[in-house]
C-alpha cells in the first residue's frame, strides 16, 4: 500500500520561501504522475501544478506561475514543491497527491497527511 | 478554463437520501472522469467516488454518482443518511486544454 509522507509544519515570514517534501513509500515512485493541491483555512481545495516523473515534464496553475516550482527526486521516491515570495494569504494546508496513472488525466489515488504552512510577520 | 460549481451547502435527516451537484462550466464534464472526495475536519480529503461512479473499497454502496450530460453535471447521491455522512464534499476533473486538476468549491453536508 503506497503512502505519501509530508514533511513537518513550516512558520515563514512574509517574503520568504518554503520547501515541501513528499515521499513514497511502500510502492514505485516514477510511473505516476504527482500534484500539490492547497487548502488555506476554511477554504476550498486549488491545485497548484504537478508533475510527471517518468517525462520529467512539470505543470502550473496559473495562479502560481513564476513563484512555484515542482521537483523529484525519483532515487528517493520524493517530490519537493517550492513555493517564494510568500504572503499571509499562502497560509494553507498543502497536500501532495499522486494520480493513478503515467500522467494528470488519471484520477487522485492517495493523498499525503498534508503540511501546514504559516505566514506571518 | 475549464471550471466545476458546486452548491454551498446541502442537508438531510438520517436515514433519507441527499444529492449534490457539481456543474461543468467551459467544457463538457463528460470528456474527462470525475472523483468525488470526501473530508472531514483537520483531515485529508478520501476518495468516495472516481472515475464517475466507481467506489473505492470500504466505500458503503449508499454512495453513488452518476454524469448528466444534457445538463453538464455530475451527481453524487447518499443514501440512508448517517451523522457520520457529515462532512464536505469536492468534485474533481481535469481539464485537458490547460493540463490541470480542476476541483468544485465543495459542498458541506449537515446531517440534522
Amino acid at each position: 500500500q503506497v503512502q505519501l509522507v509530508q514533511s513537518g509544519t513550516e512558520v515563514k515570514k512574509p517574503g520568504s520561501s518554503v520547501k515541501v517534501s513528499c515521499q513514497a513509500s511502500g510502492g514505485f515512485f516514477r510511473d505516476n504522475a504527482i500534484s500539490w493541491v492547497r487548502q488555506a483555512p476554511g477554504q476550498g481545495l486549488e491545485w497548484i501544478g504537478g508533475l510527471i516523473p517518468v517525462f520529467g515534464t512539470m505543470t502550473y496553475a496559473q495562479h502560481f506561475r513564476g513563484r512555484v516550482t515542482i521537483t523529484a527526486d525519483t532515487s528517493a521516491s520524493t517530490t519537493y514543491m517550492e513555493l517564494r515570495s510568500l504572503t499571509p494569504e499562502d497560509t494553507a494546508v498543502y497536500y501532495c497527491v499522486r494520480a493513478g496513472g503515467v500522467d494528470l488525466s488519471s484520477p487522485p489515488d492517495v493523498w499525503g497527511q498534508g503540511t501546514t504552512v504559516t505566514v506571518s510577520s | 478554463n475549464f471550471t466545476l460549481t458546486q452548491p454551498h451547502s446541502v442537508s438531510g435527516s438520517p436515514g433519507k437520501t441527499v444529492t449534490i451537484s457539481c456543474t461543468g462550466n467551459g467544457g463538457s464534464i463528460a470528456n474527462n472522469y470525475v472523483q468525488w472526495y470526501q473530508q472531514r475536519p483537520d483531515s485529508a480529503p478520501t476518495t468516495v467516488i472516481f472515475e464517475d461512479n466507481q467506489r473505492p473499497s470500504g466505500v458503503p454502496d449508499r454512495f453513488s454518482a452518476s454524469i448528466d450530460r444534457s445538463s453538464n453535471s455530475a451527481s453524487l447521491s447518499i443514501s440512508g443518511l448517517k451523522t457520520d455522512d457529515d462532512a464536505d464534499y469536492y468534485c474533481q476533473s481535469y481539464d485537458a486544454n490547460t493540463h490541470s486538476w480542476v476541483f468544485g468549491g465543495g459542498t458541506r453536508l449537515t446531517v440534522l
